[in-house]
């Protein structure tokens, strides 16, 4: 079966300092990866999607930025944190061939940008 | 991408039939619709998901008329445990089944005992 993971769970993190979020799926191969950001009370932005390594479509605008260096892993980073960076990050994959397509998430990061 | 509208909130006593609706009045085409399921700090849950008519699984019913302006979540006799937002999701599945879609705040479901 397929699991996604994400790390880390918690982060608080001073405003000006770099980010790294880090997601990784097993059990399916070459699948779309996504990255949403959920602020408190609000629905899930999409910030991020990639059909293949190396291939990263940004949706908004920000001082965020995504890489896939293999198959299965995708990265969220900054190199500067802005306090509106603080939210819910959200990972997620959907599958290529045969199926709806539909997204499956993973836990999630909370990040707290002081 | 088609714009949804759903209720932002609803309460239901236990045991009882939720149905959620969305509207949806611009779907192109090639959308399909897909309901979404979150608890607080957690990531969302795929329901279900259809195209048009009645798609029905284990979890729930998706009503979708016709004219596919609209569609109905239907959750059969609901328990405390099904208290959550909901999210009604309108998208484009292009080549290779990426998926771009866009949630609004969704309804809150509340049940109540």
């Amino acid at each position: 079966s397929q699991t996604i993971h994400q790390w880390p769970a918690t982060l608080v993190q001073p405003v000006g300092s770099p980010l790294s979020l880090e997601c990784t799926v097993e059990g399916t191969s070459n699948p779309n990866l996504y990255w949403y950001r959920q602020a408190a009370g609000r629905g899930l932005q999409l910030l991020f999607y990639s059909v293949g390594i190396g291939q990263i479509s940004s949706e908004v605008p920000q001082n965020l930025s995504a890489s896939r260096p293999q198959d299965r892993q995708f990265i969220l980073s900054s190199k500067k944190l802005l306090l509106s960076d603080s939210g819910f990050y959200l990972c997620a994959w959907s599958g290529t061939s045969g199926g709806g397509y539909e997204q499956y998430f993973g836990p999630g990061t909370r990040l707290t940008v002081t | 991408l088609a714009k949804t509208t759903q209720p932002i909130s609803m309460d239901s006593y236990e045991g009882q039939e939720v149905n959620i609706t969305c509207s949806h009045n611009n779907i192109a085409t090639n959308d399909y619709i897909t309901w979404y399921q979150q608890f607080p700090s957690q990531g969302p849950r795929f329901i279900i998901q259809g195209y048009k008519t009645k798609v029905t699984n284990e979890v729930a019913s998706l009503f979708i008329p016709a004219d596919r302006k609209s569609s109905t979540l239907s959750l059969p006799r609901v328990s405390l445990s099904d208290t959550a937002v909901y999210y009604c999701l309108v998208g484009v599945t292009y080549s290779g089944g990426y998926q771009k879609v866009t949630f609004g705040i969704g309804t809150k479901l509340q049940v109540i005992p």
